[in-house]
């Protein structure tokens, strides 16, 4: 029972340099979300999904781009890379049809850049 | 805007002690409330929610009662055990804002025997 796989759980990257952090979940979740958590803080969302072809940003997504070309994929992409970009970044699913409102996080992805 | 606010930590306790975790919220309109966990390197999981005034969540002896009238959904657990250390987050969901989560900055509790 796969649910929210993300890769790779952790990269040490660069200033300036590029990466793309995966996310895939099995459950056939409309929605996805990508989060980023810093040292003591609580979850930031950077982009979300409500569906395949549909993006939209969140809280703080300077940065970053993602793209949804299939309901199991969201990819988040670092382009230039910075320290500021040092993270936890967690992805997340939800079922949003059925009212639940839970959502399904991954294991995480930790982030240094330098 | 939409805010939630939780007690800073680290909350230190010994096992078998009464665990409450104060959490408010500030939200433009009818959220749903949440208490996710995340243990030691692992992801958030659901740990309970309410998703109307007065209900109750309850799960693995935790508890949280949603109080409209106070704007609060406060974490209580009446007998904590060393593998409840982990980090708590309070949370909230407008369905109307496209299902995302507002999360407060997290509690971490550590339990000692």
């Amino acid at each position: 029972n796969a649910g929210v796989t993300q890769t790779p759980k952790f990269r040490i990257l660069k200033i300036g340099q590029s990466m793309t952090l995966q996310c895939t979940q099995d459950m056939n979740h409309n929605y996805m979300y990508w989060y980023r958590q810093d040292p003591g803080m609580g979850l930031k969302l950077i982009y979300y999904s409500v569906g395949a072809g549909i993006t939209d940003k969140g809280e703080v997504p300077n940065g970053y781009n993602v793209s949804r070309s299939t309901t199991e994929d969201f990819p988040l992409r670092l382009e230039l890379a910075a320290p500021s970009q040092t993270s936890v970044y967690f992805c997340a699913s939800q079922n949003a049809g059925t009212g639940e409102h839970e959502q399904y996080f991954g294991p995480g992805t930790r982030l240094t850049v330098t | 805007g939409n805010s939630v606010t939780q007690m800073e930590g680290p909350v230190t306790l010994s096992e078998e002690a009464f665990l409450t975790i104060n959490c408010t919220y500030t939200a433009t309109g009818y959220p749903s409330l949440f208490w996710y966990v995340q243990y030691p390197g692992e992801g958030l999981q659901l740990l309970l929610k309410a998703t109307k005034a007065d209900d109750k969540g309850s799960n693995k002896g935790f508890e949280a009662t949603y109080r409209k009238e106070t704007t609060s959904f406060h974490l209580e657990k009446g007998s904590v055990q060393v593998s409840d250390s982990a980090v708590y987050f309070c949370a909230l969901l407008i369905k109307a804002a496209g299902n995302k989560l507002t999360f407060g900055g997290g509690t971490r509790v550590l339990v000692k025997p």
